[in-house]
């Protein structure tokens, strides 16, 4: 079965760094890019930007260049996302996806909930 | 890269048709033939459902279809059934992924 199966919800403190990650399985991990998706509460869906597991080059949104870091460790079919300093206006969801060529997101995480609260 | 432009809701009565739209731009929708849908059940992981405009991916059903018209968009489900009540998003590629702000849909 083709899943990226998410790690588990994060409460963090403004200023903390975070890492969550994306694993896959089922599939050839490094043919596939995957993208990370962002849910503020009440909100739609914002794509944060995306990776090329084959050669780990991520590619990112204007509005999030900067202040995330994308990864890929493709010896373990693993996908990241990484914050160095949390913020409040951190706190949402977090999804990673599965590109089905250069368009359509066709396979997703469960969701990761990141919240950010002293 | 702004977010393409939906309407926040839409409805529709059991068995109707209702159409969402998407509007970009000539660099994002009217540029590439690269245009998604998603539908979005609270609490659950997004649901491709149109991919390159028109296809439809294995297991979703005919009666949502997918086209496009220069800088917009659209999604038209067809047989309107309780469960397709959700938010829809459009999304874009043109070489960075953009989404659309969301479109509530009621079936009434």
């Amino acid at each position: 079965e083709v899943q990226l199966v998410q790690s588990g919800a994060e409460v963090k403190k403004p200023g903390e760094s975070l890492t969550i990650s994306c694993k896959a399985s089922g599939y050839s991990f490094t043919n596939y890019w995957i993208s990370w998706v962002r849910q503020m509460p009440g909100k739609g869906l914002e794509w944060m930007g995306r990776i090329d597991p084959s050669d780990s080059y991520p590619n990112y949104s204007p509005s999030f260049q900067g202040h995330v870091t994308i990864s890929a460790d493709k010896s373990i079919s693993t996908a990241y996302l990484q914050w160095s300093s949390l913020k409040a206006s951190d706190t949402a969801m977090y999804y990673c996806a599965r590109h089905f060529g250069r368009d359509g997101m066709d396979v997703w995480g469960q969701g990761t909930t990141v919240t950010v609260s002293s | 890269q702004s977010a393409l432009t939906q309407p926040p809701s839409a409805s529709g009565s059991p068995g109707q048709s209702v159409t969402i739209s998407c509007t970009g731009t000539s660099s994002d929708v009217g540029a590439y033939n690269y245009v998604s849908w998603y539908q979005h059940h609270p609490g659950k992981a997004p649901k491709l459902m149109i991919y390159e405009v028109t296809k439809r991916p294995s297991g979703v059903p005919d009666r949502f279809s997918g086209s496009k018209s220069g800088n917009t968009a659209s999604l038209t489900v067809s047989g309107l059934q309780a469960e397709d009540e959700a938010d829809y998003y459009c999304s874009s590629y043109a070489g960075v992924t953009v989404f659309g702000g969301g479109t509530k849909l009621t079936v009434l």
